[in-house]
């Protein structure tokens, strides 16, 4: 069966510090993968998706950056935190059929 | 802009009580999909409608999909508390071919009170 995976489920960290945030699917092979945002109470802003390895667009211009350095394994990054960075982030993955299967999210807090 | 909003951005009803969510886009699209997010979790799909479609129907959730109004509906018939959460609608715009991108929607927060 399929399951995607997301880690760490919560951080912490202080403005202008490196992030890497990590999602993994299992059980399928090329999906298209998704990074969202999700404020406090608000919808899902698309920040990346990709098609395959190495192929990444962007949606959103800001100081976050993303990667597929393998097929089932896509990795959101940044340089520098800034305090507006903190959000819910939730990967997702689509096979086939244009459903998005979500994983848990990370819960991230810039102080 | 976003494209999909739904309405009302909260709802509380009684255990037992029919739940009506509704959700309006701008562009023309492939299909519309609705979502429900527990708290502090990932997002699950519920149901997909497609352009051609009219009504569907899941167990306890009926979509319509109103094309020449840009808009569609949610129902949760003898709602129950564990139905408590926010539901979303995403669209897959016509223009998106080949991209595989949905847009979601701001939300209902619906409440289920036991």
């Amino acid at each position: 069966s399929q399951t995607i995976h997301q880690w760490p489920a919560t951080l912490v960290q202080p403005v202008g510090s490196p992030l890497s945030l990590e999602c993994t699917v299992e059980g399928t092979s090329n999906p298209n993968l998704y990074w969202y945002r999700q404020a406090a109470g608000r919808g899902l802003q698309l920040l990346f998706y990709s098609v395959g390895i190495g192929q990444i667009s962007s949606e959103v211009p800001q100081n976050l950056s993303a990667s597929r350095p393998q097929d089932r394994q896509f990795i959101l990054s940044s340089k520098k935190l800034l305090l507006s960075d903190s959000g819910f982030y939730l990967c997702a993955y689509t096979q086939g059929w244009k459903t998005q299967y979500f994983g848990p999210g990370t819960r991230l807090l810039v102080l | 802009s976003q494209q999909g909003e739904e309405d009302p951005q909260a709802l509380s009803i009684q255990e037992g009580e029919n739940a009506t969510m509704n959700c309006s886009y701008k562009t023309s699209i492939n299909n519309l999909q609705w979502y429900r997010q527990n708290s502090g979790r990932g997002l699950v799909h519920l149901i997909l409608i497609r352009s051609n479609e009219r009504e569907k129907h899941s167990g306890r959730l009926r979509v319509t999909l109103d094309t020449s109004k840009k808009s569609s509906s949610l129902l949760i018939t003898a709602s129950r508390a564990a139905d408590t959460a926010s539901y979303f609608c995403a669209t897959d715009a016509a223009s998106n071919f080949g991209n595989e991108k949905l847009t979601f929607g701001t939300g209902t927060r619906l409440t289920i009170i036991p």
